[in-house]
């Protein structure tokens, strides 16, 4: 299985530019997650997902917009790129249900200039 | 919602000793607290969790204990091995609505 897999790895994009975050995964899990990571500042929820069709805000959502039309899929898109949205985004999913591991990507390393 | 403090931010320790990260939350609702560990250039992995109807859970060298009453969680690591060095997440969720809370993380650094 690949588990979590996100795409892009690495994106530089210019101010006022738009973008979609890919993230697909093969295990059949309901909940899907969007987060960012900033130096010192934790993991921030940005978009959550229980189930196809269904999507809803985190902390952070502002700037940010998803969607679920599949199992599978849970792409992030940023409409127009703001220097403060440079960081790292990691796409995770789990089952429903107490105590069950959320399973992580490896991340999207975004640079906005 | 729910909102997550962790504290150090940064733990230096000696190999061999013991590491004591902490936790606390302000959902009263929140009933599963998994710790992560990341490690550099990558994802979060799940490290251990516990549930709100234990106390304490233990694996070899890593234990988790729980106060529902404080509203605190604290992850402890034994016998400290250079590997050990990562940045490790506590989080708290509810059995039923999806979102995952994560502290700001804590930059554990084992020295030989």
């Amino acid at each position: 299985n690949a588990g979590v897999t996100q795409t892009p790895k690495f994106r530089i994009l210019k101010i006022g530019q738009s973008m979609t975050l890919q993230c697909a995964q093969d295990m059949n899990h309901n909940y899907m997650y969007w987060y960012r990571q900033d130096p010192g500042m934790g993991l921030k929820l940005i978009y959550y997902s229980v189930g196809a069709g269904i999507t809803d805000k985190g902390e952070v959502p502002n700037g940010y917009n998803v969607s679920r039309s599949t199992t599978e899929d849970f792409p992030l898109r940023l409409e127009l790129a703001a220097p403060s949205q440079t960081s790292v985004y990691f796409c995770a999913s789990s089952l429903p249900g107490q105590g069950t591991e959320a399973f992580f990507g490896q991340g999207t390393r975004l640079t906005v200039v | 919602g729910e909102n997550v403090e962790q504290h150090p931010s940064t733990l230096s320790v000696q190999e061999g000793d013991s590491a004591v990260i902490k936790c606390t939350y302000s959902d009263s609702a929140s009933n599963y607290f998994p710790w992560y560990k990341q490690e550099l250039g990558k994802g979060p992995q799940l490290i251990i969790d516990i549930r709100s109807n234990v106390g304490e859970k233990k694996d070899q060298r890593i234990a988790v204990t729980l106060n529902k009453t404080a509203k605190h969680f604290s992850l402890h690591i034994t016998e400290t091995q250079p590997e050990d060095s990562a940045v490790y997440f506590c989080a708290a969720t509810k059995e039923k609505g999806g979102k995952l809370i994560f502290g700001q993380g804590t930059e554990l650094s084992v020295k030989p």
